[in-house]
C-alpha cells in the first residue's frame, strides 16, 4: 500500500536536545512538506521541498532544519533553538507543487 | 498573500441535522479548492475538491461548490452522523502556493 509514514507517533525530549522526526513516502511524489499544529489551531508551514536536494523555508522555519537527499524521505530536525517545540508535527506530500496533499499520521513531540 | 476565512467553531449538532461550514478565500489567480478532515489524533485526509468555477466536489455525503463570484467554497451535508465529528479545514491551492490552510472548524455531532 502506498502512503506516508511518520515515526515515532509520540516523542519525548529534554529541553536543549535536538530531535529528528522521520517522514517517508512511497507515492513517488516530488513535493514534500512539514507543518506544525498547535492545540486548537490550524496548520503552519515549516519547510517544503519541491524536488530532491532543494527545499524552501515556510512561515515558521526558525529553529528547524530539513534535508531532502532522497525523493522518498524528508526528515525534520527540531533544534534547541526552537523556543516552543512541543506540538503536533505533520508531514505531507504531493505529486508536485500545487496539487492535493497527502498527509502522514503525525508525530506528537513533547519537550520538557 | 493568500488567505482563508472559515466560520469559527466549535459547531455542535444533533445527529441527522444539516451542516454548513462557511469558507471564503483570497488567492492569486484561479485556485483549486479543497476540504480536508482531521479525526482526533490523526493527520489530515482529503475530503473533496473542486478545480474550477461552478464545479461541485462531493464525497461521503459532503458537498461543496466552487463559487468564483463570491470566492467561497462552503461545505454542506444534509444529515450528519456521530462519526462525522472531526475538524474540517478549507484550503485554496494555487500552483506552487498550496500552503494556506484555514484555521479549521471543529464539528461535534451528538447522538
Amino acid at each position: 500500500d502506498g502512503g506516508i509514514t511518520q515515526s515515532p507517533k509520540y516523542l519525548f525530549r529534554k529541553e536543549g536536545q535536538n530531535v529528528t522526526l522521520s517522514c517517508e513516502q512511497n507515492l513517488n511524489h516530488d513535493a514534500m512538506y512539514w507543518y506544525r499544529q498547535d492545540p486548537g489551531q490550524g496548520l503552519r508551514l515549516i519547510y517544503y521541498s519541491q524536488i530532491v536536494n532543494d527545499f524552501q523555508k515556510g512561515d515558521i522555519a526558525e529553529g528547524y532544519s530539513v534535508s531532502r537527499e532522497k525523493k522518498e524521505s524528508f526528515p525534520l530536525t527540531v533544534t534547541s533553538a526552537q523556543k516552543n517545540p512541543t506540538a503536533f508535527y505533520l508531514c505531507a506530500s504531493s505529486i508536485d507543487a500545487g496539487t492535493e496533499q497527502y498527509f502522514g499520521p503525525g508525530t506528537r513531540l513533547t519537550v520538557t | 498573500g493568500d488567505s482563508v476565512t472559515q466560520m469559527e467553531g466549535p459547531v455542535t449538532l444533533s445527529e441527522e441535522a444539516f451542516l454548513t461550514i462557511n469558507c471564503t478565500y483570497t488567492a492569486t489567480g484561479y485556485p483549486s479548492l479543497f476540504w480536508y478532515v482531521q479525526y482526533p489524533g490523526e493527520g489530515l485526509q482529503l475530503l473533496l475538491k473542486a478545480t474550477k468555477a461552478d464545479d461541485k466536489g462531493s464525497n461521503k455525503g459532503f458537498e461543496a461548490t466552487y463559487r468564483k463570484e463570491t470566492t467561497s467554497f462552503h461545505l454542506e451535508k444534509g444529515s450528519v452522523q456521530v462519526s462525522d465529528s472531526a475538524v474540517y479545514f478549507c484550503a485554496p491551492d494555487n500552483y506552487g502556493q498550496n500552503f494556506v490552510f484555514g484555521p479549521g472548524t471543529r464539528l461535534s455531532v451528538l447522538p
